[in-house]
Formats: C-alpha cells, sequence, structure tokens
C-alpha cells in the first residue's frame, strides 16, 4: 500500500492527558500537511513540513501542540493537557505537486 | 474568516442528472483550484483540479468551471451515480502551499 498512513483510527482520552498522533506519508513525498476537521466544517491547517523543516503553523496551533518530523520521513501530532474542544479528526497528507493525498485520519474523543 | 465558501451544506439530485456544486472564493491571490471527495470514516480523495489560467477543465463525468471575475467555481457531474453521494469539499491555494477549504456540500444521489 503506497497511500498516506495514519496511526491511531481513533483515540478516546480524558481531559488533562496527553496524545501523539503518527503519519506515515507517500515516501517519495517531501512535503507533509497537518489539518483538523470538526464536524460541519472542511479540514483546516494546521502545519506543514518540507522534508524535516517546519515551514508554517496555523495560529490554531497552540502551544500545547508540538509537531515533528525528525528524518524527513514520518512525523508525530503531540497535544498536551487535551481539551474538550481538540475532539476532532485529525488527517495528515502529504504532496509532491499541487495535490495533496490525505491519510484516513485519527478521531480524537476527549471526555 | 473563511476564504472559501460553500454556501449549499446539502444538494439532493436524482440518478442520471446533473450534479452542480458551487464554491466562490475571496482571495485573489488563489492560483489552484480543486475539488475532494469525502466518504464516512475516510480521508478526503483528490477529484479534480483547474489552474487560474483555464476556465475548465474536464475529466469523465466531471467538469469544474472557473470563472476568476466572480471569484466562482463550479463542480459538474454527469451523469450522476448513486456511488457518487459523498461530502464534496472545494479547496485553493496560492503556490506550492497549503490548501483552504471550504464547508462541504454533502450529494445525494437518489436512485
Amino acid at each position: 500500500d503506497t497511500g498516506v498512513s495514519q496511526d491511531p483510527r481513533h483515540k478516546i482520552t480524558k481531559r488533562g492527558q496527553n496524545v501523539t498522533f503518527r503519519c506515515d506519508p507517500i515516501s517519495e513525498h517531501n512535503r507533509l500537511y497537518w489539518y483538523r476537521q470538526t464536524l460541519g466544517q472542511g479540514p483546516e491547517f494546521l502545519t506543514y513540513f518540507q522534508n524535516e523543516a517546519q515551514l508554517e503553523k496555523s495560529r490554531l496551533l497552540s502551544d500545547r501542540f508540538s509537531a515533528e518530523r525528525p528524518k524527513g520521513s514520518f512525523s508525530t501530532l503531540e497535544i498536551q493537557r487535551t481539551e474538550q474542544g481538540d475532539s476532532a479528526m485529525y488527517l495528515c497528507a502529504s504532496n509532491r505537486a499541487r495535490f495533496l493525498v490525505f491519510g484516513p485520519g485519527t478521531r480524537l474523543t476527549v471526555l | 474568516d473563511q476564504q472559501v465558501k460553500q454556501n449549499s451544506p446539502s444538494l439532493s439530485v436524482q440518478e442520471g442528472r446533473i450534479s452542480i456544486l458551487n464554491c466562490d472564493y475571496t482571495n485573489s491571490m488563489f492560483d489552484y483550484f480543486l475539488w475532494y471527495k469525502k466518504y464516512p470514516a475516510e480521508g478526503p480523495t483528490f477529484l479534480i483540479s483547474i489552474s487560474s489560467i483555464k476556465d475548465k477543465n474536464e475529466d469523465g463525468r466531471f467538469t469544474v468551471f472557473l470563472n476568476k471575475s466572480a471569484k466562482h467555481l463550479s463542480l459538474h457531474i454527469v451523469p450522476s451515480q448513486p456511488g457518487d453521494s459523498a461530502v464534496y469539499f472545494c479547496a485553493a491555494q496560492t503556490g506550492a502551499n497549503n490548501l483552504f477549504f471550504g464547508t462541504g456540500t454533502r450529494l445525494t444521489v437518489i436512485p
């Protein structure tokens, strides 16, 4: 399978806990993006990497959020001290050309 | 503020007829426009795109029209099929950077 994969697919956590998600992009894609989608909304940009460099961060990415792509391959998105408002689908995407290929997403539920 | 807008949250169409999904944008710097299709519990999948230097792009049953003066684009699906039932997102981009998405239109094709 040469698509974008994300793990886990679902995560339920209690408010105040930390969570970490992983994304494995398509291997030849050098750009990797994180988006968040809430009910009734389109995907909203969080951050993106070109290789291992984090080039842009949205103002949606509060200081409780951190993303890494240590070797320019897979990426992790960590949310510290989760809040109920963090409940959403977290989507990862990668690209080399103009269009993004999305993974299946990680659905986070914060109780 | 929402730079890409899809003002129709839902659309129902009879099988075999034409589906027309509309999208408006506000940022005149957008130079590339895309349509994504999303099924429940999956990430968005790329459908069709158009560069700002064109006013039409066709791929099988799918055609995208761009009216730059009106900052409007539309996706036509002819003929519509039940398998086309999904949420359709319009997205826009400046350069090869992140995508700005609309809020989506849920298309239901009635057999």
